[in-house]
């Protein structure tokens, strides 16, 4: 069974960082291309980034980029997203989800709990 | 970026009901669309990929069809369980996009 366990969240202070982990299980990670999805409370759900099986292709919304970097290691079965220069706007859940496909992206079948990022003074 | 566009934005139907729901996208995206579900309180649940294939262990009620810029999602015998809010998402050009989402409530 498919179990992405996201951890890392909590209150950060604006202009801060954090790092969010997601820890893979039941599949093969080192196939799969990964994602992050975002969903601030009471809103719907904004696509963050994603990365490939190999992190040679890395794609990020707008909204994140230069601030926000995802990363993977292989060999820990785990994502991660590197989040700096954190705003107000950053506070949300954060999902990270499975591929279906590992070099290219064809679609999410698999997302994990949430983890609640809190940006606040 | 494409805009997805759902309707309607909430709904109220009763048990046994047969309900469906509309997304179009702003530009032709073939069949890369798919659909999820976020009961409250809970993460997102993949149903549907491809426009219209079921996802794994995704019970045959639900079904969906389309493609190019009109989709739908189709309950056909709505249950309590059913209650959520219903999302359809475009993976044929990054930004991925999704639909503001669609709220199925119980009469």
């Amino acid at each position: 069974e498919v179990h992405l366990v996201e951890s890392g969240g909590g209150v950060v202070q604006p202009g801060r960082s954090l790092r969010l982990s997601c820890a893979a299980s039941g599949f093969t990670f080192d196939i799969s291309a990964m994602h992050w999805v975002r969903q601030a409370p009471g809103k719907g759900l904004e696509w963050v980034a994603s990365i490939n099986l190999n992190s040679a292709t890395i794609v990020y919304a707008d909204s994140v980029k230069g601030r926000f970097t995802v990363s993977r290691d292989n060999a820990k079965n785990t994502l991660y997203l590197q989040m700096s220069s954190l705003s107000a706007e950053d506070t949300a859940f954060y999902y990270c989800a499975k591929d279906m496909a590992g070099q290219s992206f064809w679609g999410i079948d698999y997302w994990g709990q949430g983890s609640l990022v809190i940006v606040s003074s | 970026d494409i805009q997805m566009t759902q309707s309607p934005s909430s709904l109220s139907a009763s048990v046994g009901d047969r309900v469906t729901i509309t997304c179009r996208a702003s530009q032709d995206i073939g069949n890369y669309l798919a659909w999820f579900q976020q009961r409250p309180g809970k993460a997102p649940k993949s149903l549907i990929h491809a426009a219209s294939s079921l996802q794994v262990g995704v019970p045959t009620k639900f079904s969906a069809s389309g493609s190019g810029t009109e989709f739908t999602l189709t309950i056909s015998s709505l249950q309590p369980e059913d209650l959520a809010t219903y999302y359809c998402q475009q993976y044929k050009t990054y930004p991925w996009t999704f639909g503001q989402g669609t709220k199925v409530e119980i009469k």
